[in-house]
């Protein structure tokens, strides 16, 4: 069975710009959680979703956005880029929350120049 | 700020040993704990889950241990392989109503051959 899967693997951008990101989760999950990672750092949260609505979010500013569609699949948007925000994104899923087995991706690799 | 920690940044071992990684929580609502082993340039794989209502969990070579009287969470592995060699990482999801887990620095364990 396919794990999640993420896109793209590797973006660079430079500061201003906008970036989305993409996330298929494992077929049946319809959870899909969104984590930033910075090198050397655990994941820290920014979203949950479920069933296409938001259910958390985590401390990150308004530049940070997302949403889920009926598929279950996720987009992560980040408009204007600081070089701060240089990192990697993971996208976990699971079959109905986080009180579950969360399942990541590889990530989308980040660098902000 | 995060609330899950651990006590060694590294750990070095034999091949063949077990190998244990301890993790502190503050949070006394946190019921729900995972562990993640993070290879380089992947995202975390999931390893073992513990719900607050039990103290103990196995699964194939790892074992889970959690004291919630000091808020205290142990991956043991046993006979310890050179593909053990990663990053771990233990989360908690802090009860009901919380959607996000919150992570740790993580721990890298090396083993030798």
């Amino acid at each position: 069975d396919a794990g999640v899967t993420q896109s793209p693997t590797h973006l660079i951008k430079t500061r201003g710009q906008h970036v989305t990101l993409r996330c298929s989760p494992i077929s049946g999950h319809k959870s899909v959680s969104w984590y930033q990672q910075v090198l050397g750092q655990g994941p820290q949260f920014i979203f949950q979703y479920y069933e296409k609505e938001e259910r958390g979010r985590g401390n990150f500013p308004d530049r940070f956005s997302a949403r889920q569609f009926p598929n279950y699949s996720s987009e992560l948007n980040v408009n204007a880029l600081l070089l701060g925000d240089s990192a990697l994104y993971l996208c976990a899923s699971s079959l109905e929350g986080v009180r579950q087995p969360q399942h990541f991706g590889d990530g989308t690799r980040l660098s902000i120049l | 700020g995060e609330s899950v920690g651990l006590h060694l940044p590294t750990l070095s071992v034999q091949e063949g040993d077990n190998s244990i990684i301890n993790c502190a929580y503050s949070n006394s609502a946190s019921d729900y704990f995972i562990w993640y082993k993070q290879e380089s340039g992947k995202g975390p794989q999931f390893i073992i889950d513990i719900r607050s209502n039990m103290d103990k969990r196995q699964g194939q070579r790892v074992t889970v241990l959690l004291n919630k009287t000091v808020k205290h969470l142990s991956l043991q592995i046993a006979a310890t392989q050179p593909g053990d060699s990663a990053v771990y990482f233990c989360a908690e999801n802090r009860g009901a109503g919380s959607y996000q887990l919150t992570f740790g620095k993580g721990t890298k364990l090396s083993v030798i051959p």
